[in-house]
Parts: structure tokens; C-alpha cells; sequence
């Protein structure tokens, strides 16, 4: 089956810990996607990317890092230099081209910071 | 970063009753989309709109592009129980999307 997954489901942190948050999809889709969404918020776009070794900074990237060494995956580093760290992250993928907008979501991973 | 605005912010139903909710930009699209979310969830997106004026459907689900470009409908007709979630629109604006606030459909037996 194709599909995005994200790992794990609940994560919990200690303040001042760096955490990496897994993507990993095999749609063979192009752009990647990293979210954040907080409660009864829409999605607020942090980065992407859209070709291996290359990333863009989205509308919140600070405090935020990512890498696109594979195709297939596209990790999410959330540092300690990020003040509200505690939210539900949400990654996604797409094609590139005419219908590169439809962006398919994976199951998310809840962030706890304490 | 921009957000579209999304109305009503809630909505609470009957089952069986029928379900408007709309989308309004400042930005004109040349896409949009709608996508429902369940709680704990990632968003699974339900159509896709392409051109002005189009109409789409997807089973009990009919969406529209705006003529303006500037705004999208999203009609349930006849909810049941699994309609409830929050749904999402979303404008295509040059390499990314930008997501509606949502709305919070409650269907009640």
C-alpha cells in the first residue's frame, strides 16, 4: 500500500532537547512537506522541499531544521532554540507539476514538551 | 503567514440535515482544495477544484471555485454520523498551499 508514515505517533520531550520527527512516504512523489498545527488552528507551513538536497523555509521555520538526503524521506529536527515546541506536526507529499497541489497527509506525530 | 477565512467556525447539524460552508480570500487561486480532518488525524483531502466556476462532486460532497478566484463552497447533503471532523480548505498560491482556518462539523442523531 502507498503512503505516507510518520513515526512515532506521541512523543514526549524534556525543554532544552532536540527531537527528530520521522516522514517517510513511498508515493514516489517529489515535494515533501513538514506542518504544524495547533489547537483549533489551520496548518501553518514550517518547510518543504521539492528535489533531494534542496529545502525551502516555509512561514515558521525558526527554531526548526530538516534534511533531504533520500527521495523517500524527510525528517523533521525540532530544536531547543524553538519556544513552543508542543503541537501535532503533520507531513505531506505531492507530485511536481500540474496537479502537484494535491498534498497527501500522513497520520501526524503529537509533540509533548515538558 | 497568510490564512484563508473559513465560515461558519462551527457547525452543529442533525443527521440527515444539509451542510453549506464556505472560504474567502484576499489572494486570488488557481486551485483549491478541501480536505477533512478527524481528530489525532492528518487531513484526507476530498476534492480538488482547477478552474473558475467549476463544480466538482464526490459522492455526497459538492464543491465550487469561485468566479471571482477569490472563494470556494464546500455543500454536504444529507450528513450521517461520519461526516463529523473539521474541514479544511486550501488555496494553491505559486509552490505552496495556504490552509483555511477550518470548520468544526458536529452531527448529532
Amino acid at each position: 500500500d502507498g503512503g505516507i508514515t510518520q513515526s512515532p505517533k506521541y512523543l514526549f520531550r524534556k525543554e532544552g532537547q532536540n527531537v527528530t520527527l520521522s516522514c517517510e512516504q513511498n508515493l514516489n512523489h517529489d515535494a515533501m512537506y513538514w506542518y504544524r498545527q495547533d489547537p483549533g488552528q489551520g496548518l501553518r507551513l514550517i518547510y518543504y522541499s521539492q528535489i533531494v538536497n534542496d529545502f525551502q523555509k516555509g512561514d515558521i521555520a525558526e527554531g526548526y531544521s530538516v534534511s533531504r538526503e533520500k527521495k523517500e524521506s524527510f525528517p523533521l529536527t525540532v530544536t531547543s532554540a524553538q519556544k513552543n515546541p508542543t503541537a501535532f506536526y503533520l507531513c505531506a507529499s505531492s507530485r511536481l507539476g500540474v496537479d502537484s497541489y494535491e498534498q497527501y497527509f500522513g497520520p501526524g506525530t503529537r509533540l509533548t514538551v515538558t | 503567514g497568510q490564512q484563508l477565512n473559513q465560515s461558519p467556525q462551527s457547525m452543529f447539524i442533525q443527521e440527515g440535515e444539509d451542510v453549506s460552508m464556505n472560504c474567502t480570500s484576499s489572494s486570488i487561486f488557481n486551485t483549491w482544495l478541501w480536505y477533512k480532518q478527524d481528530p489525532g488525524e492528518g487531513p484526507v483531502l476530498l476534492i480538488a477544484l482547477y478552474k473558475a466556476g467549476e463544480l466538482t462532486s464526490n459522492g455526497r460532497l459538492t464543491a465550487q471555485f469561485g468566479i471571482t478566484r477569490k472563494d470556494s463552497f464546500l455543500n454536504i447533503s444529507a450528513s450521517i454520523p461520519s461526516d463529523v471532523g473539521i474541514y479544511f480548505c486550501a488555496g494553491h498560491n505559486t509552490d505552496k498551499l495556504i490552509f483555511g482556518t477550518g470548520t468544526r462539523l458536529q452531527v448529532f442523531p
